[in-house]
């Protein structure tokens, strides 16, 4: 059973392009969470979505930031116009149910350089 | 809002010794979970440990255990005969009920020397 996946691992951006971050669930796995990691700092929430639902996303920043989770397919995670802020490992995690004591399995994360 | 203070940015140790990480939280509520993740230089993020709030009893992980104090809002991590691969950041998060974000504090780098 493969872990959660994100790819790409490494993603350098001009200012003011976009940025793609894909992650795949554990299989089986309805519930991804994204979360943002600056340097020297602990990892913030951004959103938590279910299968083409967005459950809670008021850690996500008003502008630019967005992130869906379709019905078929991987979770994105799309920032648009970069800027250098931006830059920051930005993790995925997914669980099998919406308990409070549910192991969420995080992937290895998104580097994103923003130059 | 819930708080997670780690007020201990960089511990070391020796091999085979024992070290103690410590943790403190903030929270209103009476239901909630306690975490200690490891994220190792690979960036992964490994579930150590984890305590729920309403267990009095310690959580205990082969060489890993809480001393998990309620009153205090205290949760510290105990690694007993720490080994080289324990080398790593880690991370105490705590998340509340009725909500499934975790609250990460900043972080313990620990160096485990041989």
């Amino acid at each position: 059973n493969a872990g959660v996946m994100q790819n790409p691992r490494h993603l350098v951006r001009r200012r003011g392009q976009e940025a793609r971050l894909r992650c795949s669930p554990m299989k089986g796995h309805s519930h991804v969470y994204w979360y943002r990691q600056l340097p020297e700092e602990g990892l913030k929430f951004m959103v938590y979505l279910q299968k083409e639902n967005i459950i809670d996303e008021s850690g996500m920043p008003k502008e630019r930031f967005s992130a869906e989770f379709p019905k078929e397919g991987p979770s994105i995670l799309r920032i648009q116009q970069v800027v250098r802020g931006d830059s920051a490992a930005y993790f995925c995690a997914s669980s099998p149910l919406r308990e409070k004591n549910t192991e969420a399995f995080f992937g290895q994360g998104t580097r994103l350089t923003v130059v | 809002a819930q708080t997670v203070t780690q007020s201990q940015p960089e511990m070391s140790v020796q091999e085979a010794e024992t070290v103690t990480l410590s943790c403190t939280y903030d929270t209103s509520e009476s239901n909630y979970y306690l975490f200690w993740y490891k994220q190792p230089p690979s960036r992964q993020m490994i579930l150590v440990i984890r305590q729920e709030a309403y267990k009095q009893q310690n959580a205990t992980e082969n060489r890993f255990s809480v001393n998990f104090q309620k009153a205090a809002k205290s949760f510290s991590l105990k690694i007993s005969d720490s080994q080289l691969g324990d080398t790593a950041m880690y991370f105490c998060a705590s998340v509340q009920g009725g909500s499934e974000k975790l609250v990460f504090g900043k972080g313990t780098k620990l160096t485990v020397n041989p």
